[in-house]
């Protein structure tokens, strides 16, 4: 059964630390994504990556960035997290090729 | 420009009615992906169907049906006979090479359906 796991399912942070939000991946796919959804904004894309090293901005990259060092891992970074950050992260993976993407069960982060 | 609209932001029916999730699209490429996707209470987001740009049959898959119209840019859930388990948040999505220059799924806003037993 493909798998993708996000490292926590809930999670309460501080404003100003630096927060990692992690996804694992082990269908051996190259593309992965990072997602945020918001109450009436749907999912908008904050980063993707479509190989080891390799990363894309999306359309809200501001205030994150991102790792992936091997395939099967793609870390999102708060650098310093901000109650506007506050949401739900959703990560995903897929093949090149242009088919469906697979997505974790989400990490609902909350900045005080 | 949203790429991918959802109109309905919830329905509401009871069971057994049948109900219709739309979504339209906006792409000038001649090549894309259309997806529904469901996000049930867990949060999980299930993929449910892939249709692309050239392939505009009609698909049936149970109690769910797809309507992809190119004319009106439109690709159209319908769910019929609706049962409570089908109460989610629905998501429609588009890929389509203007996407930063890849194939990257943009999504709708999405419209909460909730199914009264």
């Amino acid at each position: 059964d493909v798998k993708v796991t996000q490292s926590s399912r809930y999670l309460v942070k501080r404003t100003g630390e630096k927060v990692f939000l992690e996804c694992v991946q082990d269908m051996d796919h190259e593309n992965m994504f990072w997602y945020r959804q918001d109450p009436g904004l749907g999912l908008r894309l904050i980063y993707f990556s479509y190989d080891v090293k390799m990363k894309e901005k999306g359309d809200i990259p501001e205030g994150y960035s991102v790792s992936r060092e091997k395939k099967e891992r793609f870390s999102l970074i708060l650098e310093s997290a901000s109650t506007n950050q506050t949401s739900m992260y959703l990560c995903a993976s897929s093949i090149p090729l242009n088919t469906e993407a697979f997505f974790g069960q989400g990490t609902r982060l909350t900045v005080v | 420009a949203q790429k991918v609209t959802q109109a309905q932001t919830e329905i509401s029916v009871v069971e057994k009615e049948d109900v219709t999730l739309d979504c339209v699209y906006e792409t000038r490429d001649t090549t894309y992906y259309l997806f529904w996707y469901k996000q049930p209470p867990s949060g999980e987001l299930v993929f449910l169907i892939r249709r692309n740009s050239f392939d505009e049959q009609n698909e049936i898959s149970g109690r769910y049906s797809w309507n992809f119209q190119k004319s009106t840019s439109s690709f159209n859930f319908t769910i019929t006979a609706s049962q409570v388990v089908d109460s989610a948040v629905y998501f429609c999505a588009l890929s389509d090479y203007s996407s930063g220059g890849s194939y990257i799924p943009t999504f709708g806003r999405g419209t909460s359906l909730i199914v009264h037993p």
